[in-house]
């Protein structure tokens, strides 16, 4: 059974742009978490979609989005972005949003110059 | 967000020795799990744990969930070179997770 891939793996972009990443869950799980990872900070959670509905999340500006489509894929949207945005961005999935197992994608690992 | 207290934070040791990290909560879960993360890649699940008290392997690893629902610890029996990485612990209400800071294992041949 595939993992669950991201799109695109690598990507550079300019202060002010925006950026719009990709996830695709395991097949047959439903919820879909961003997750954000930096040296300093470490994990930290984005929002969870389940059923196409945000039903999680964290402490970030609006600035970050998403959204999940009726097949459970999933993308992040970052607008005006900043050069702390640097990170790499992980996606989740679960089964369902009560499922405690949760495996995570390879990573999109953005640099913002 | 709430972030777990995991130790050590790094640690260098020599092939053929045995490993332990644990993680500590305020608050109680419903769920433990062990990660471990590769450069440039994405964390892998290596074990979960469901209720207090449990002691779970998976191959060389060793995984318990404290009594106290607050804590679990990861030993890693024999290690060879390939256990190199960063190793994550996670608590789960079901709801959220919440992640442990890492442990950077390097393993000397």
């Amino acid at each position: 059974k595939a993992g669950v891939t991201q799109t695109p793996r690598y990507l550079i972009k300019t202060r002010g742009q925006q950026v719009t990443l990709s996830c695709s869950p395991i097949s047959g799980h439903r919820s879909v978490s961003w997750y954000q990872q930096t040296p300093g900070q470490g994990l930290q959670f984005l929002f969870e979609y389940f059923s196409e509905t945000q039903r999680n999340k964290g402490n970030f500006p609006g600035r970050f989005s998403g959204r999940q489509f009726s097949n459970s894929r999933s993308e992040m949207n970052v607008s005006t972005l900043e050069l702390g945005d640097s990170a790499l961005y992980l996606c989740a999935s679960r089964r369902a949003q009560s499922s405690y197992e949760q495996y995570f994608g390879p990573g999109t690992r953005l640099t913002v110059t | 967000g709430q972030q777990l207290n995991q130790s050590p934070q790094s640690m260098f040791i020599q092939e053929g020795e045995d490993v332990s990290m644990n993680c500590t909560s305020s608050s109680i879960f419903n769920t433990w799990l062990w990660y471990k993360q590769d450069p440039g890649e994405g964390p892998v699940l290596l074990i979960a744990l469901y209720k207090a008290g449990e002691l779970t392997s998976n191959g060389r690893l060793t995984a318990q969930f404290g009594i106290t629902r607050k804590d679990s610890f990861l030993n890693i029996s024999a290690s060879i070179p390939s256990d190199v990485g960063i190793y994550f612990c996670a608590g789960s209400t079901g709801n959220q997770f919440y992640f442990g800071t890492g442990t950077s294992l390097t393993v000397i041949p």
